[in-house]
Order: structure tokens, then sequence, then C-alpha cells
């Protein structure tokens, strides 16, 4: 069964405390992304990766972090610098010209 | 600056008509274009890929075009449903552009009243 896993579906945070998020993909994709979604807004690429052991920054990489040491895995973590963060984040694969995406989690900072 | 916009946040219509989704860019050069679905607290999934050098293309009751000296692509639903009521996004991936980055417009939102 291929696709792209995300955990947790939902997410409680308190002000300060750094969390990450999960993305686990079996496509064999080497690319992989990071979205933020807010309500009304479309989607702002926080970070993406072509390759294993290398990532660039997106549009509004301040206050997150990432890694990608393995081909599967791409998490991504909210630090307590990120000072708006709750959001839908949405982690992608790239297969060719198109994206495929998980199914989200939503952050909520309390 | 350069901008990708989808000129409206929503659109309703009565089933069984034809519903047209607009979006626009600026400053890009485009190599194509996408057109994603999101259903509520769900990821995109992806529908149409339509290329610069491309007018039309079809599938199913889809059908986009893509107007390069207009900056423009129209994506069409045919003999629509209930079912297709959704949040629609543009996607533009420009030349140049790392592999596979694509640059989304804020989405309109179909509403299909039976």
């Amino acid at each position: 069964d291929g696709g792209i896993t995300q955990s947790p579906k939902y997410l409680f945070r308190k002000e300060g405390q750094n969390v990450t998020l999960s993305c686990e993909q079996n496509l064999n994709h080497d690319a992989m992304y990071w979205y933020r979604q807010d309500p009304g807004q479309g989607l702002r690429l926080i970070y993406y990766s072509q390759i294993v052991n290398d990532f660039q920054k997106g549009d509004i990489a301040e206050g997150y972090s990432v890694s990608r040491e393995k081909k599967e895995s791409f998490p991504l973590t909210v630090t307590s610098a990120q000072k708006n963060p709750t959001a839908f984040y949405l982690c992608a694969t790239a297969g060719g010209d198109t994206q495929y995406f998980g199914p989200g989690t939503r952050l909520t900072v309390l | 600056s350069q901008k990708i916009e989808q000129n409206s946040e929503a659109l309703n219509i009565q089933e069984g008509k034809t519903a047209t989704l607009t979006c626009n860019y600026t400053n890009y050069s485009p190599a194509y274009l996408q057109w994603y679905r999101q259903d509520p607290g769900r990821g995109p999934v992806f529908l149409l890929l339509i290329r610069e050098n491309e007018k039309e293309k079809r599938k199913e009751r889809l059908k986009v075009t893509f107007d390069t000296t207009l900056k423009q692509s129209l994506f069409h639903i045919t003999a629509s449903q209930p079912a297709d009521s959704a949040t629609y996004l543009c996607a533009l991936r420009t030349r140049g552009g790392s592999q596979g980055n694509l640059i989304f417009g804020k989405g309109t939102k179909l509403s299909v009243k039976p």
C-alpha cells in the first residue's frame, strides 16, 4: 500500500515548546516538501529536499528545521522561535512533475 | 512582483452546470501549470497538468486551458455534481525552478447545489 503518512493528525503544543511532525513515504520518491496552510491561504513552502542528506529553505523557513537522513522520512520540527505556529501542515513528495500529498497534521498552540 | 491568483474565493453553481475556475499569474515564465482538488481537512490531490506549449487538456468531465499570452489558465468541470464540491488549487512550475517545485494559488472553493 503505497503512500504518504503524517502523524499525528492533530497536535497540541504549549507556547515555548518544540514539536516534531512526522512524514514517511514509501513511494520511492527523491523529492519531499513541507508546506504550511492557513485559512483562506495557499500553500506556503517551508522546506524541501531533493535528495537524502540535503535540504533547502523555502519561502517561510524561519522558526522551522528539518532533517533528511533517510529517503523515506522528512520530519519537520516547529521550534519555539516560530511566532505563529498554529496551522495545517502538509508533507508532499514529487514523482516527476506531480506532487503527492499526505493527509496533513493540524497543529494548535495553546 | 510575482503573483499567482485565483480570482474567486468561492463559486456557487447549480448541479448539471459547467463550473469555470480561473488562475492568473504575473511575472512568471511557466514550464507547466497544474490543478489540484482539496477536500476539507485533507491534502490536495492532483487532477491535471498542462504544459506551456499545450492549449487544452481533458480528463473525463475536466478540461484545462492554458493561454501564456493572457497568462491565464481556465479549469472547467462539465455536468457538475454535488460531489465536485471542494477547493481547487492551481499550481505553477517556473522554467528554471527546482525540479518539482510548485507555486500555489490560494484556491477557489466550489459549491455545487443539487
